[in-house]
């Protein structure tokens, strides 16, 4: 089955600076990468996706990039806010809707 | 998207007993759902597909006999965890999509919690 590796686990920003989320997978016939972001004791919300036949793609201040051949994708926040704040996991499809998790990134952005 | 809700959002049961979650998608046809369970701080886990009208998929290691799902119709799955234990004391949540790969709707979740 498919694997989906996340890292890092934590990761604490500045107010205005970037951060960067990284997801390896396994399965080489996973198309679709969606990202989530969770608060606390809410569900997740998908914030962007990416679809194996893209690149890159970008929303405001949130851009996805995949390579295929390396089996990797990652998030880009940019200009981070407070309200960034929250648990984001990446995911991995390779079947009818089946998602596969990473384990989770707690982002903390300090005023 | 699909808009999809969960009762209870929360509860508290004794040992021994059973509780039921129902999983509701309001505006979407769902003839699968899904159920995952999220421990504090820890990823979201799948734990079986609810197919409608046959029966559930589950994930290797979850209890088919202590995890029961129904998914009678296209808008209603429950989840039925009997005999509660404390270790099932967790965040259950479920979810609807679309065919093939596309983007999961989550319900907002139900806080289990067995004394």
């Amino acid at each position: 089955g498919e694997n989906v590796e996340q890292h890092p686990s934590t990761l604490s920003v500045q107010e205005g600076d970037s951060a960067v989320i990284k997801c390896t997978y396994s399965d080489s016939a996973s198309n679709y990468f969606p990202w989530y972001k969770q608060e606390l004791g809410k569900r997740p919300q998908l914030i962007i996706d990416i679809r194996s036949n893209v690149g890159e793609k970008k929303d405001q201040r949130i851009a996805v990039t995949l390579n295929k051949t390396a089996k990797h994708f990652s998030l880009h926040i940019t200009e981070t806010q407070p309200e960034d704040s929250a648990v984001y996991f990446c995911a991995a499809s390779s079947g009818y809707s089946t998602l596969t998790f990473g384990k989770g990134t707690m982002l903390l952005v300090s005023p | 998207g699909a808009v999809v809700s969960q009762h209870p959002s929360r509860v508290i049961c004794k040992s021994g007993t059973s509780v039921k979650i129902e999983c509701r998608s309001l505006d979407f046809q769902a003839t699968t759902m899904f159920w995952y369970r999220q421990f504090p701080k820890q990823s979201l886990m799948l734990m079986a597909t609810s197919n409608e009208g046959s029966k559930a998929t589950y994930e290797q290691g979850v209890e088919k006999d202590k995890f029961l799902i129904n998914h009678a119709s296209l808008t209603l799955s429950t989840l039925t965890v009997t005999s509660a234990h404390p270790e099932d004391s967790s965040f259950y949540i479920c979810s609807t999509g679309g065919g093939g790969a596309s983007e999961q709707f989550f319900g907002p979740g139900t806080r289990l919690t067995v004394l």
